[in-house]
Parts: C-alpha cells; structure tokens; sequence
C-alpha cells in the first residue's frame, strides 16, 4: 500500500512561515491535497490539486508538489493556524492519509 | 450548502457490529456523480480512511479493514451507512463521513464526526 511521511510537529514563531513536507514514492506524479484539523473539529480543506485553494482560505496557504514531496506553506502564520496538518492521496480508487504534522505558533 | 451528520450508537460491545449513517443534507442526494466515504480517527491519532462508495454500488476499501467493513447507499433516506463486523476496542474512533466529486481528489465535505466506543 501507497505510504505518505509527514514530521510529526513543527514549530513556527507568529508571522513567520511554515513549511510542512509531505514525502511518498513519486507523489508528483499524483495530485496532493491538505487539511488542517483543530482540536474537536472535524478537518478542513486548505489545499487540493497540489496548489489549489478553496474558497475562504486564506491566501497565506500556498501548496506545491515535485519529485517525492509535496509542501504546504503558511505564511506569515498566524495564532488560529496551530493546528493539525494532513496530506492526501488517491491511489488507485484507495485513500491514503499522511500521518500528520502538529503545528505549533509560537 | 452540502451538509453531512453522522448518526449511530456511540458504544459497541466487543465481537459486535458497528453500524453508522451518515445523512446527506442537499436538494437531492446526487450520489451518481459523488464518492461517499468513512474515515476514522482514534483518540490522540491520525487519519485513517475506512473505504468509499461510488454510484452507489462500487466500493472501495482499506484492505487492512476490507474483510469486516460494509458501505452502502439509500438513497431514499438520502443516506450512505457504514457496518463494521466484529469490532474490538482497537475501533474506538471518531468516525466521520465525508465527500468527494468525481474526477476530483480530495474530501470537500466532512461531517462533524461521531465518537464511537467499543466497550463492554
């Protein structure tokens, strides 16, 4: 089964940007999408189709996928990103998670 | 604005089955052109998809659950379920359902989730 790397966690200090990598065999052959999950909340779409953004989500989030990994970006990162962070995959009609980067804003 | 609600016993006894629906709010359930899926989340974890369903009779499952785990459509009660065989307290979760249109890649509706125990 297809596999997806995530940090665990990473920290950022308040306006600065976070950069939270993504890593499976050949993902940018694959479209990447990312959610981010608060504490209770079910998650939330910030970006689809590698770079794509939802309407409603700030344009601070910004994605990109080459090679092996794929990246989210945050800039300027603010107090209500601390978060948790998930990459996506489709995989032949299979889902695969990553397992997820607990975001810190310090 | 499409809204989807999980509903379901929130304590299973273990070597029973769970059994989750989950109602699809919208002038009409278009479940021809949309993947319904279940995904899961143990206290403390990560996610993990469970499995989706495509017009209504094409299913896909995580082959780590595939002997166990059932999805199906109604789509008189504008309604996709979720039955999960034989469960153990390894199936404590949240469970959540979302969406995803075809020839998409991603979940662009997500349920608020259910927290299911399994306990005796």
């Amino acid at each position: 089964s297809y596999e997806l790397t995530q940090p665990p966690s990473l920290s950022v200090s308040l306006g600065q940007t976070a950069t939270i990598s993504c890593s499976g065999e050949r993902l940018g052959d694959k479209y990447v999408c990312w959610y981010q999950q608060r504490p209770g909340q079910s998650p939330i779409l910030v970006i689809y189709q590698d770079e794509k953004r939802p309407s409603g989500i700030p344009e601070r989030f910004s994605g990109s996928n080459s090679g092996n990994t794929a990246t989210l970006n945050i800039s300027g990162a603010q107090a209500v990103d601390e978060a948790e962070y998930y990459c996506q995959v489709w995989v032949s009609n299979t889902v695969t998670f990553g397992g997820g980067t607990k975001l810190t804003v310090l | 604005q499409l809204q989807l609600q999980e509903s379901g016993p929130r304590l299973v006894r273990p070597s029973e089955t769970l059994s989750l629906s989950c109602s699809v709010s919208s002038g009409t359930f278009t479940s021809s052109n949309d993947y319904w899926g279940w995904v899961r989340q143990p206290p403390g974890k990560g996610l993990e998809w469970i499995g989706t369903i495509y017009y209504s009779v094409n299913t896909y499952y995580n082959s780590s659950l595939e002997s166990r785990v059932t999805i199906s459509v109604d789509t008189s009660k504008n309604q996709f379920s979720l039955s999960l065989r034989s469960v153990t307290a390894a199936d404590t979760a949240l469970y959540l359902c979302a969406r995803r249109v075809a020839g998409t890649f991603h979940f662009d509706f997500w349920g608020q989730g259910i927290l299911v125990t399994v306990s005796s």
